[in-house]
């Protein structure tokens, strides 16, 4: 069955310019988490929505990273003026429903970005 | 957040046993257990959850001590598909999953 999907799956940005990266979560799924992971370490959560709403942004790094999710399917991280230390791979995850702790998160394979 | 240790690496043989510990030891009565692994090039995967009793699923079983301070995340038999990255996770509440470093498992033909 479809999973969870990212594009692209790789991007080479040159320092400065901006990214947009692309999620497309399972169908119906009410919950979307968008993580980022750099070498060697687990993943770090960026932010969070529940259908087209952004219920916590708590972990976005700085305020050059923003994330949107209009019509509560699609969802795309963007970051503008990109740094080097944002190269990492950026990870999307879906649930079936609502925050819970006992919900099981689906996730993408990832898009790995390496900013020159 | 209550935090989660686990051993930074281990080793198995395909086809036998692998016990991988996680201690918890700050666990709140509200937190569940969970473990996710993740496939060199590929995005975690789920694996088990548990809140109190031991937990069995067609991937893994899920051993979790009397007093929840410590869970053990049992693979029947590895096989070289097993050979991931472990991440031990407690979550309550509505909070986010928060990933440590997990266990590299490490699997010899």
């Amino acid at each position: 069955g479809a999973g969870v999907s990212q594009s692209p799956r790789y991007k080479v940005a040159k320092r400065g310019q901006d990214v947009a990266l692309r999620c497309d979560p399972i169908s119906g799924h009410v919950s979307l988490f968008w993580y980022q992971q750099a070498l060697g370490q687990g993943p770090e959560f960026l932010t969070y929505f529940q259908n087209e709403a952004q219920l916590d942004k708590s972990g976005l790094p700085s305020d050059r990273f923003f994330a949107e999710r209009p019509e509560g399917s699609v969802s795309t991280l963007k970051i503008q003026r990109t740094q080097q230390e944002d190269s990492a791979v950026y990870l999307c995850a879906s649930s079936l429903a609502r925050l819970a702790p006992y919900n099981e998160q689906f996730f993408g394979p990832g898009t790995r970005l390496t900013v020159l | 957040d209550a935090k989660t240790t686990q051993p930074n690496s281990m080793e198995s043989n395909e086809e036998e046993p692998v016990h991988l510990p996680c201690n918890h030891s700050t666990i709140s009565g509200t937190d569940y257990i969970h473990w996710y692994r993740q496939l060199p090039s590929q995005g975690p995967e789920y694996v088990i959850h548990g809140l109190t009793s031991n937990v069995n699923n067609r991937m893994a079983s899920l051993a979790i001590a009397e007093d929840r301070k410590s869970s053990t995340l049992i693979l029947h038999r590895a096989t070289l598909r097993d050979a991931a990255v472990y991440y031990c996770i407690l979550s309550a509440g509505y909070s986010t999953l928060t990933f440590g470093k997990g266990t590299m498992l490490l699997v010899s033909p």
